[in-house]
């Protein structure tokens, strides 16, 4: 149990393009997700948390119009990545946060190439 | 400011050796450090974690050591093989900081046969 999924995971876009990247838990209910990005050989950072019917809270120099999300329900959250630039090119990583188990369970993360 | 500190940042041992990684925390409301394994293209999966009214806890190969006082923990793989090489990250988290995590920046392993 407690598995979390990522769709997609890997996406190529142009420039100025929008991405939308889904997290899904698939066996339990997630009031509580999380986004982060990974660079290559770099730890995660954490980009923001999402709470099922409210708005994210977004941490320190990450832009909330430029990645928008949403946690309409509690088992999916989505990323969007507005105006993709070269320079967002990362490594996106969700997880979900189990209550029960105190802990959280991670997605196997969404590669986006902007070209 | 990184809360948390892990070292070192790449690590060869020998196959059937010991591979051992360090981390140290400052904030004292930390109650939660969970390690976790990468390898490269994935997520993050959890390996093993321990909280504070416990200063040593073991599964199978992994070892976790706990030190309160210094604010340190480390990680200790026994017996290192091959499929161990991977990149292992430390963290640390509290209900103070609504349960998110934060992570040591990293530690490259690799086993060689």
């Amino acid at each position: 149990g407690a598995v979390v999924s990522q769709h997609p995971s890997w996406v190529i876009c142009k420039s100025g393009t929008s991405v939308k990247i889904e997290c899904r838990s698939l066996d339990f209910q997630a009031t509580t997700m999380f986004w982060y990005r990974q660079f290559p050989k770099q730890s995660l950072m954490l980009m923001a948390t999402s709470n099922e019917g409210s708005k994210a809270t977004y941490e320190q120099g990450v832009e909330k119009d430029k990645f928008l999300i949403n946690h309409a329900s509690l088992t999916l959250s989505t990323l969007t990545v507005t105006s993709a630039h070269p320079e967002d090119s990362s490594f996106y990583i969700c997880s979900a946060w189990l209550a029960s188990y105190n802990e959280q369970f991670f997605g196997p993360g969404t590669r986006l190439t902007v070209l | 400011q990184q809360q948390v500190k892990q070292s070192p940042q790449s690590l060869i041992v020998q196959k059937g050796g010991i591979s051992i990684i360090n981390c140290a925390y400052e904030n004292t409301a930390f109650d939660y450090f969970p390690w976790y394994q990468q390898f490269p293209g994935k997520g993050p999966a959890l390996l093993i974690a321990i909280r504070p009214d416990v200063s040593e806890k073991k599964e199978g190969r992994f070892t976790i050591s706990f030190n309160k006082s210094a604010k340190q923990f480390s990680l200790h793989i026994m017996d290192s093989q091959p499929g161990d090489s991977a990149t292992y990250f430390c963290a640390a988290s509290g209900l103070d900081a609504g349960n998110m995590l934060t992570f040591g920046g990293g530690t490259r392993l690799m086993v060689k046969p």
